[in-house]
């Protein structure tokens, strides 16, 4: 079946601009899940979505950053007035739902801030 | 807080050589343990996993046992290819079920 597809696959943009990423988990899948892939930091979790609850944001690095999750499927990740530092692999990941459940990682959107 | 730490790389070895690449973690309480794999040009998948001490985890040929008194995952196999050569990532779950990585170890095997 289908995995975790994300888009746009790279996205270059101006420093100050507003950027937009997307995630479609599969399908079925409860929990969903943004990281954060650069070189000075490693892989980073972001914020994580489960079910209808209230998402755990305590990864998201500013307020700068955003996420929603739209009618339990498609998710996406906003970042506000672009920075250098935000250049980086965003990855998505979802899961079944119950703990300790393999997460099944997107390809990732290459975000390049300049 | 909750962290892992794995032995720099990048790791270069001959075909069929034999493969350690160690990972220790911190962590308050029990968590699961996992080894993700990325091969070039491919997103992040698991390669195995133990949600327990003394568990062992395996899958093509890989394997790694939860060590809690020593709080250890390292990674094994006896006999390496060239195309398991990737980036490898152990990484913990305790709490709402968000992955803490390590950071990666580079894996080159050469024919």
């Amino acid at each position: 079946g289908a995995g975790v597809s994300q888009s746009p696959s790279n996205k270059v943009t101006e420093k100050g601009k507003d950027v937009e990423l997307r995630c479609d988990p599969i399908s079925g899948h409860t929990a969903l899940y943004w990281y954060r892939q650069s070189l000075g930091q490693g892989l980073e979790f972001l914020i994580y979505f489960q079910g209808n609850s209230a998402p755990d944001k305590s990864g998201l690095p500013s307020d700068r950053f955003s996420a929603e999750r739209t009618g339990g499927s498609v998710s996406t990740l906003t970042i506000q007035r672009t920075q250098q530092e935000d250049s980086a692999v965003y990855l998505c990941a979802s899961s079944p739902g119950t703990s300790n459940d393999e997460q099944y990682f997107g390809p990732g959107t290459r975000l390049t801030v300049t | 807080g909750d962290s892992v730490t794995q032995m720099e790389g990048p790791v270069t070895l001959s075909e069929e050589a034999f493969l350690t690449i160690n990972c220790t973690y911190t962590a308050t309480g029990y968590p699961s343990l996992f080894w993700y794999v990325q091969y070039p040009g491919e997103g992040l998948q698991l390669l195995l996993k133990a949600t327990k001490a003394d568990d062992k985890g395996s899958n093509k040929g890989f394997e790694a046992t939860y060590r809690k008194e020593t709080t250890s995952f390292h990674l094994e196999k006896g006999s390496v290819q060239v195309s398991d050569s990737a980036v490898y990532f152990c990484a913990l779950m305790e709490y709402g079920n968000k992955l803490v990585f390590g950071a990666g170890t580079i894996l080159r095997v050469k024919s």
